[in-house]
């Protein structure tokens, strides 16, 4: 089964600064890989996606994400954090149940931007 | 917004009753995914219907179960509530069986269910 880990809890970073959020995964065949954002009270937004090709992703909100194959990790970066940008961010895998598709989440990390 | 509703927002239930969730899909969307996400944890797969019929479901037992309709709008029903089914139940929407080859899942807001 395809997992992924988020081996930070919480982040924290200053205005300004640049935040990285932290997602490793675990695999076989092509990763098709994720990040998603949970406001309070809210359902999942989608910020971005990698499937295939450029190995940095540009996604909603000026969020990016770096996919490094040998390393196997697919980070979450912002130049330039703001402080709208705390909240909840879960990295997901696609993963296949039957012949359903589904997504394997890992278990979050919440993003502390600070004044 | 995605597109993607979802009804009640919140659910209060005693144990051992039955509860329906509903969701109503993103326009164009012909398969429904459902999610639980326990406080504090990740989202896990409740089961996915494509055009009407379950086609993958997760380690979830059958008390959990679901419908899709023609219009692809869908329901999930939970039978003889537990203490532990207490979490937020998100719907997603995509217009493929296989999110992510071609298109993301777009997520509801959710019901909050809390069983006393």
């Amino acid at each position: 089964a395809q997992s992924v880990a988020q081996p930070e809890d919480q982040v924290n970073v200053a205005e300004g600064n640049p935040l990285t959020v932290k997602c490793t995964y675990s695999v076989s065949g092509n990763p098709y890989l994720f990040w998603y954002v949970q406001y309070p009270n809210r359902g999942l937004q989608f910020l971005l996606k990698y499937i295939t090709g450029d190995n940095l992703v540009k996604g909603s909100y000026g969020f990016e994400a770096e996919f490094n194959k040998s390393q196997t990790s697919f980070h979450l970066k912002k130049p330039s954090a703001l402080v709208s940008d705390s909240a909840l961010y879960f990295c997901a895998v696609r993963d296949r149940t039957g012949t359903a598709s589904k997504l394997t989440f890992g278990t979050g990390t919440r993003l502390q931007v600070t004044l | 917004e995605t597109g993607v509703t979802q009804s009640p927002t919140h659910l209060i239930k005693t144990r051992g009753q039955q509860v329906t969730l509903r969701c109503s899909s993103q326009s164009g969307h012909n398969t429904v995914s459902w999610y639980q996400q326990a406080l504090g944890q990740g989202p896990q797969f409740i089961f996915q219907y494509y055009r009407e019929e379950e086609n993958g479901r997760g380690n979830f037992p059958p008390r959990f179960s679901g419908l899709q309709f023609p219009n692809y709008s869908s329901e999930l029903n939970v039978n003889a509530l537990e203490l532990d089914d207490s979490a937020l139940y998100l719907c997603a929407s995509s217009s493929s069986r296989m999110p992510g080859a071609s298109t993301e899942a777009f997520f509801g807001q959710g019901t909050r269910l809390t069983v006393v």
